[in-house]
């Protein structure tokens, strides 16, 4: 079975500041690793995955997460936050044995201050 | 705007009733994957399908049932509603239903209250 934690329900910070969104999993077999965000009233939007590779991953708008394997830790940064990056992400693992479905961490929400 | 498309976007019924939620796929995609997020449970896998046949099984309550039709396209049924079963439920997509880290994508939602 795999789980996945998020440290830190809701994070704050200021505009242009460095973003750092903590996920560690735990997972019997090497997992793929997903960040995904959720603005207010919409879908899931993939930010970034790790499958296989390169162990530093870039994604969309700027966000970029590392798999670290001695930790089982995938964090999401930004080097500079940005008020549009004020919503809800989620960290996600997947499997490529059994169920091959997501399971997602309890997600952070990120506000940015001006 | 993902391609995956879910209808109706909001939903209010009352106890004990039944409604269907659909989804229509992206293009090209073969399995459809059924999530709910509500406050206290979060975001929970419930069930998903691959070219018709269900692939995996998640926390999905004996109350509710899915199917995908030969078109793709699939439906959320929910019966004998309680008021917890109020919630966000997601549809999404992915173009095989092996893992292989392939893309999962994520419709819009259909925000179904009980009362």
């Amino acid at each position: 079975a795999q789980s996945v934690t998020q440290l830190g329900s809701h994070v704050s910070v200021s505009e242009g500041a460095l973003v750092l969104l903590r996920c560690n999993y735990s997972s019997s077999v090497p997992p793929y690793l997903f960040w995904y965000v959720q603005y207010p009233n919409q879908g899931l939007q993939l930010l970034l995955k790790y499958t296989t590779g390169a162990t530093l991953v870039k994604g969309i708008n700027g966000f970029e997460a590392e798999f670290k394997k001695s930790e089982t830790s995938f964090h999401l940064t930004k080097p500079s936050a940005h008020m549009s990056d004020a919503a809800e992400y989620f960290c996600a693992v997947m499997l490529d044995t059994g169920r091959r479905a997501l399971t997602f961490g309890s997600g952070t929400r990120l506000q940015v201050q001006p | 705007d993902s391609g995956v498309t879910q209808t109706p976007k909001h939903l209010i019924t009352a106890t004990g009733q039944r409604v269907t939620l659909r989804c229509s796929p992206r293009s090209g995609d073969l399995s459809v994957y059924w999530y709910q997020q509500s406050l206290d449970q979060g975001l929970q896998f419930l069930i998903q399908y691959y070219n018709g046949e269900e692939r995996a099984k998640g926390n999905i309550l004996e109350r509710f049932s899915a199917q995908q039709f030969p078109d793709l396209h699939s439906e959320l049924n929910l019966s004998s509603l309680e008021l917890g079963d109020s919630a966000l439920y997601f549809c999404a997509s992915s173009v095989m239903g092996q893992g292989s880290g392939n893309t999962i994508y994520f419709g819009e939602g259909s925000w179904l209250t009980v009362v």
